[in-house]
C-alpha cells in the first residue's frame, strides 16, 4: 500500500498566519491527492482534489501544489474557523490511504 | 445525503451489519468506500466496491472479516462485519466516490457516521 505521512501531526497559530501543511506519500501518485477538513464530531469535508483544485464553495485562502511525492496544502490567512484537523488522501490506488492528519491549533 | 445506521455495542467475536441510505444522486453510477475513525484517531479507509458490485477491495485490517455489498435498487451501501475485535471500535462513514464508473477518485460526499464500540 501507499504511505501517505503528514507533517506536522500539530501546528500551533494565529489567527492571520499562512501556514503550511505537507504530505509526502511513499511511492509517486502523480497529482492524485485529496485534501480534507474535519472539525471535532463531525465527517471530513474535500477541500482540494488533484493536488491543487479547489473544491466549489471552499474559501480561497486555500491551496495546495506538489505532484509525484510531495504535496503542500496553505492556508493563507487563518481565520477562526480554520482550526480544525486536516488530512491528506492519495487516490491513486484503488486502496485509498489517508495521512496521519495535522491538527491546527489557535495559539 | 448519506445516512449511515447499525452501529452499536458488540461483543468481541460477533458480527454487525452497517446500513448506509443514498440520496440526491444516482446511486448505481458510482463506487461507493466505508471509512472509519477510531476514538482520538486519524482516518482509516477501510473497502471500495465498484457502482456495479463486480470489483471490491479492502484494507488488510479488516480482508477476511468485513464484506461490502450494494442493492442499487434500494441506494443501498452495506458493511458486513464479521470476528470483530476490540481495535475495530471506531465511527464508520460511507462516502461517495467523485469518478463515475472507474471509483478512482477522491470523495466528495460523506455520511455523518455511525459508532461501533466492541467490547465485552
Amino acid at each position: 500500500d501507499i504511505q501517505m505521512t503528514q507533517s506536522p501531526s500539530t501546528l500551533s497559530a494565529f489567527v492571520g498566519d499562512r501556514v503550511t501543511i505537507t504530505c509526502r506519500a511513499s511511492q509517486s501518485i502523480s497529482s492524485w491527492l485529496a485534501w480534507y477538513q474535519q472539525k471535532p464530531g463531525k465527517a471530513p469535508e474535500l477541500l482540494i482534489y488533484r493536488a491543487s483544485y479547489l473544491e466549489s464553495g471552499v474559501p480561497s485562502r486555500f491551496s495546495g501544489s506538489g505532484s509525484g511525492t510531495e504535496f503542500t496544502l496553505t492556508i493563507s490567512g487563518l481565520q477562526v474557523d480554520d482550526f480544525a484537523t486536516y488530512y491528506c488522501q492519495q487516490y491513486n490506488s484503488y486502496r485509498r490511504t489517508f495521512g496521519q492528519g495535522t491538527k491546527v491549533e489557535i495559539k | 445525503q448519506l445516512v449511515e445506521s447499525g452501529g452499536g455495542v458488540v461483543q468481541p467475536g460477533r458480527s454487525l451489519r452497517l446500513s448506509c441510505a443514498a440520496s440526491g444522486f444516482t446511486f448505481s453510477n458510482y463506487g461507493m468506500h466505508w471509512v472509519r475513525q477510531a476514538p482520538g484517531k486519524g482516518l482509516e479507509w477501510v473497502a471500495l466496491i465498484s457502482y456495479d458490485e463486480n470489483n471490491e477491495y479492502y484494507a488488510d485490517s479488516v480482508k477476511g472479516r468485513f464484506t461490502v455489498s450494494r442493492d442499487n435498487s434500494k441506494n443501498r451501501l452495506y458493511l458486513q462485519m464479521n470476528s470483530l475485535r476490540t481495535d475495530d471500535t471506531a465511527v464508520y462513514y460511507c462516502a461517495k466516490d467523485w469518478e463515475v464508473g472507474a471509483a478512482g477518485g477522491y470523495f466528495d460526499y460523506w455520511g455523518q457516521g455511525t459508532l461501533v464500540t466492541v467490547s465485552s
